[in-house]
């Protein structure tokens, strides 16, 4: 199976500032199918991107995501309040469908 | 809009078989994929499988253990899974889709303990 390491663990930023989350795969994922995710306490994760780049309905266009084969990245370019969270990166490209440990975007 | 409701038993002894229920309100269970996925804080998550229209695809990790079925009379679909250890501890959520889930249930607490 393909698994995912996503960097860092935890990221200390301040609102304003941008966010960038590294998610890399121990195998190519094909058609760039790659998801990410953002889960808050107590809640179901929400996904953000599907696709590597596509954003899903309704989600803000601050979110990006970018990247092919092995290496992808989640940029948020301006945090707002509501976006620190834990995210998940997730492949779809082989099964079994796999996740990513997460990545915490923390207030500074 | 779509909504999910995972039912089912908070406390399941070891050795038995956890079974939860999730029911699906807004769309039609017999016109799309659905899914299960868990999250257990030694895990993370993990992708349990999917049903559609009666064809399954499990994660093998589970696959000797896991059932997922359609009740189209009341737009339904299960899982069960058999002979759980404390490992099996975790939220369990369902999902629409089979690939990427754009809408979850609000998931449900699984307990494996005697």
């Amino acid at each position: 199976e393909i698994v995912l390491t996503q960097s860092p663990g935890t990221l200390s930023l301040s609102p304003g500032e941008r966010a960038t989350l590294s998610c890399r795969a121990s195998q190519s994922v094909s058609s760039g199918s790659l998801a990410w995710y953002q889960q808050k306490p107590g809640q179901a994760p929400r996904l953000l991107i599907y696709g590597a780049s596509s954003r899903a309905t309704g989600i803000p266009d601050r979110f990006s995501g970018s990247g092919s084969g092995t290496d992808f990245i989640l940029t948020i370019s301006r945090l707002e309040p509501e976006d620190f969270a834990v995210y998940y990166c997730q492949q779809y490209g082989s099964s079994p469908w796999t996740f990513g440990q997460g990545t915490k975007v923390e207030v500074k | 809009q779509v909504q999910l409701q995972e039912s089912g038993p908070g406390l399941v002894k070891p050795s038995e078989t956890l079974s939860l229920t999730c029911t699906v309100s807004g769309a039609s269970i017999s016109s799309s994929y659905w899914s299960w996925i868990r999250q257990s804080p030694g895990k993370g998550l993990e992708w349990i499988g999917y049903i559609y229209s009666g064809n399954t695809n499990y994660n093998p990790s589970l696959e000797s253990r896991v059932t997922i079925s359609l009740d189209t009379s009341k737009n339904q679909f299960s899982l069960k899974l058999r002979s759980v250890t404390a490992a099996d501890t975790a939220i369990y959520y369902c999902a629409k889709d089979g690939r990427t889930w754009p809408i979850w249930g609000q998931g449900t607490m699984v307990t494996v303990s005697s």
